[in-house]
């Protein structure tokens, strides 16, 4: 069964950092490029940025919104991924989820984790 | 970047047809997906590839593209279809996926 987790939410103050953490099972982690999107109370689906695969390099992008800020990499001996979140902003609370993607751009997100809440605040 | 439009809110009487819309231009020539999101619950994705259905998703639910809206059609609605409804394609001239604003199917 695919499965993917978010862990590692939680308060922090406005101007700190925060690192969120992806695991999966039930695939081969290691074929698949890697998503954050994020959610803030009442609102839509944001996307924040994407890693790919060993065999497009590890390439990292990210939204406009976060580029410069937040940072993704990916453990694939440990079937985890990260979200390295600095500078963090108010405008930053929502739950982050981590979906997988086959690196085809037409492909669908298939599978989503349950989400992990971020919130700064002072 | 591109955008896609959907309508914040569609209301259904339960047994009747749901359609929710999704705008962007020329998307027909795009890939679009749906996904349903329930509170506190992951995103599902409902529809894949404009039409498709993932296994365990009820034939109730379809899907059409052309020219420049998405349609999310659901037949002979229930109660727990009640959530809000996402598509969702991929802009190229970005490199990155882009999200409707979202609609909240309200199931009266």
């Amino acid at each position: 069964e695919v499965q993917l987790v978010e862990s590692g939410g939680g308060l922090v103050q406005p101007g700190g950092s925060l690192k969120v953490s992806c695991g999966a099972s039930g695939f081969t982690f290691s074929g698949f490029d890697i998503h954050w999107v994020r959610q803030a109370s009442g609102k839509g689906l944001e996307w924040v940025g994407r890693i790919r695969s060993k065999t497009n390099s590890y390439a990292t992008a990210y939204a406009a919104s976060v580029k410069g800020r937040f940072t993704i990499s990916r453990d694939d001996s440990k079937n985890t991924a990260y979200l390295q979140m600095n500078s963090l902003k108010t405008e930053d609370t929502a739950v982050y989820y981590c979906t997988r993607h086959n690196g085809y751009s037409s492909s669908p997100f298939d599978f989503w984790g349950q989400g992990t809440l971020v919130t700064v605040s002072s | 970047s591109y955008v896609l439009t959907q309508p914040p809110s569609v209301s259904v009487a339960p047994g009747k047809t749901a359609w929710i819309t999704c705008g962007g231009r020329n998307i027909g020539s795009k890939t679009v997906h749906w996904f349903q999101k329930k509170p506190g619950q992951a995103p599902v994705l409902v529809i894949f590839y404009d039409t498709d259905r993932p296994s365990g998703i009820p034939e109730r639910f379809s899907g059409s593209n052309s020219g420049n809206t998405a349609t999310l059609t659901i037949s002979r609605v229930e109660a727990g279809d009640e959530a809000d409804y996402y598509c969702q394609v991929w802009d190229s001239d970005s490199d990155h996926p882009v999200f409707g604003g979202g609609t909240k199917l309200t199931v009266l």
